[in-house]
């Protein structure tokens, strides 16, 4: 079956320590993102990369690392310099281009302690 | 600003009721549009989406849009409601550029009453 996997779907981790969200595609896609979900705020763009070995800040880069090493890969780092770190992480993978679909793994519930 | 809203946060319905979901963009270009729906502690799973052409689209579920560009609103809706749709349901708007990036709206909940 292909899709997008994101593991672990629950993660807990103490303040000040750094955190890897795993996101997988094996759609073939060119391009990844990765999403912040906040109750009440819709989804909000941490990263993209449109190609590997290249990715672009989104709208809420800051306190947040990203790479993109393999076209299946794409994971993020949760630093300690992000302030409030807890939430619902999304990835998503598109074909490539402006007017391809995106499509979600099932998230990861990150709450830092 | 590229923006998206969905005025309204939180709607309840009546099981077999049919149901309109507001949307409206502020975008200078053509947009993309698109309608994605979350089940609790889930992934987005796409609805339907407009790129061109036909202004009414048909998506999975039973559910439509239509884009008026006159209003810049793309609502969604669908004739009867069943207890499964009950969701939160997210108005998406893609950015030309060939950057891929969506702009998302806040989402609209949906109750759905037996």
């Amino acid at each position: 079956d292909g899709g997008i996997t994101q593991s672990p779907k629950y993660l807990f981790r103490k303040e000040g320590q750094n955190v890897t969200l795993s996101c997988e595609q094996n759609l073939n896609h060119d391009a990844m993102y990765w999403y912040r979900q906040d109750p009440g705020q819709g989804l909000r763009l941490i990263y993209y990369s449109q190609i590997v070995n290249d990715f672009q800040k989104g709208d809420i880069a800051e306190g947040y690392s990203v790479s993109r090493e393999k076209k299946e890969s794409f994971p993020l780092t949760v630093t300690s310099a992000q302030k409030n770190p807890t939430a619902f992480y999304l990835c998503a993978s598109s074909a490539q281009g402006e007017a391809d679909t995106q499509y979600f793994g099932p998230g990861t519930r990150l709450t830092v302690l | 600003a590229q923006s998206v809203t969905q005025p309204d946060i939180h709607i309840t319905v009546s099981e077999g009721a049919s149901l309109e979901l507001r949307c409206n963009y502020s975008y200078g270009a053509t947009p993309y549009l698109f309608w994605y729906v979350q089940s609790p502690g889930q992934g987005l799973q796409l609805l339907l989406k407009y790129f061109s052409g036909d202004t009414l689209v048909q998506g999975i579920k039973g559910f439509e849009a239509e884009f008026k560009r006159s209003q810049s609103s793309f609502n969604l809706r669908k004739p009867s409601v069943h207890w499964s749709d009950a969701a939160e349901y997210f108005c998406a708007v893609g950015l030309s550029g060939n950057t891929g990036k969506l702009i998302f709206g806040q989402g609209t909940t949906l109750q759905v009453k037996p």
